[in-house]
């Protein structure tokens, strides 16, 4: 089946750092990925939508300047968290749109879980 | 707008019963997919079950099935003979077919518990 993969799965950063996230489609090229936010017990909430070769799309009242996304090749969609603060932290989660034929299910990294202090 | 609703944020079970998470989905497209993900203590999302909106029949797999009535708008999910691993947060996707990069729209999640 196809496997994507995050990394780092948790990182803790300082205020005012950035953070790089990274998604890989490991068995598949991706030329559409998925960025959500997870806050505890809470559903997925889309960021933009990540597309190969081309501008990210982001969903209303995310902050592109803030929340830096690349996908510059199929396999690979890069989430920059830029000057990141405490309320940056949360669960982030990528997910990846397979080949055809194509059955409409997504497949989920692992999810990265970011601290800043 | 399509939107996803699942009016049950917390559910139990006993090991080895049978449990039906409930889902509603509201839409106006006729082709879709509906989704059942599990996401376990790890946190990473897996897709449970799929259903095609043009297919009559209810998905199954293994202990996992659904019950989607199309005209209602319900997409539940059963599970029978409930395990251990089977304690999860499960959410209910909807998704319009026929769209190259359409974006999935989740709901607001089912926390499920299995006692043993």
């Amino acid at each position: 089946g196809a496997v994507v993969s995050q990394h780092p799965s948790w990182v803790i950063c300082k205020s005012g750092t950035s953070v790089k996230i990274e998604c890989r489609s490991l068995d598949f090229q991706a030329t559409t990925m998925f960025w959500y936010r997870q806050f505890p017990k809470q559903s997925l909430m889309l960021m933009a939508t990540s597309n190969e070769g081309s501008k990210a799309t982001y969903e209303q009242g995310v902050e592109k300047d803030k929340f830096l996304i690349n996908h510059a090749s199929l396999t690979l969609s890069t989430l920059t968290v830029t000057s990141a603060h405490p309320e940056d932290s949360s669960f982030y989660i990528c997910s990846a749109r397979p080949p055809e034929p194509y059955t409409g299910e997504l497949f989920f990294g692992e999810g990265s879980r970011l601290t800043v202090l | 707008a399509q939107t996803v609703t699942q009016s049950q944020p917390e559910m139990s079970v006993q090991e080895a019963e049978t449990v039906t998470l409930s889902c509603t989905y509201d839409t106006s497209e006729s082709d879709y997919y509906l989704f059942w993900y599990k996401q376990p203590p790890s946190r990473q999302m897996i897709l449970v079950i799929r259903q095609e909106a043009y297919k009559q029949q209810n998905a199954t797999e293994n202990r996992f099935s659904v019950n989607f009535q199309k005209a209602a708008k319900s997409f539940s999910l059963k599970i029978s003979d409930s395990q251990l691993g089977d304690a999860a947060m499960y959410f209910c996707a909807y998704r319009r077919a026929n769209t190259n990069a359409g974006k999935s729209t989740f709901g607001d999640g089912t926390t499920l518990t299995v006692k043993p």
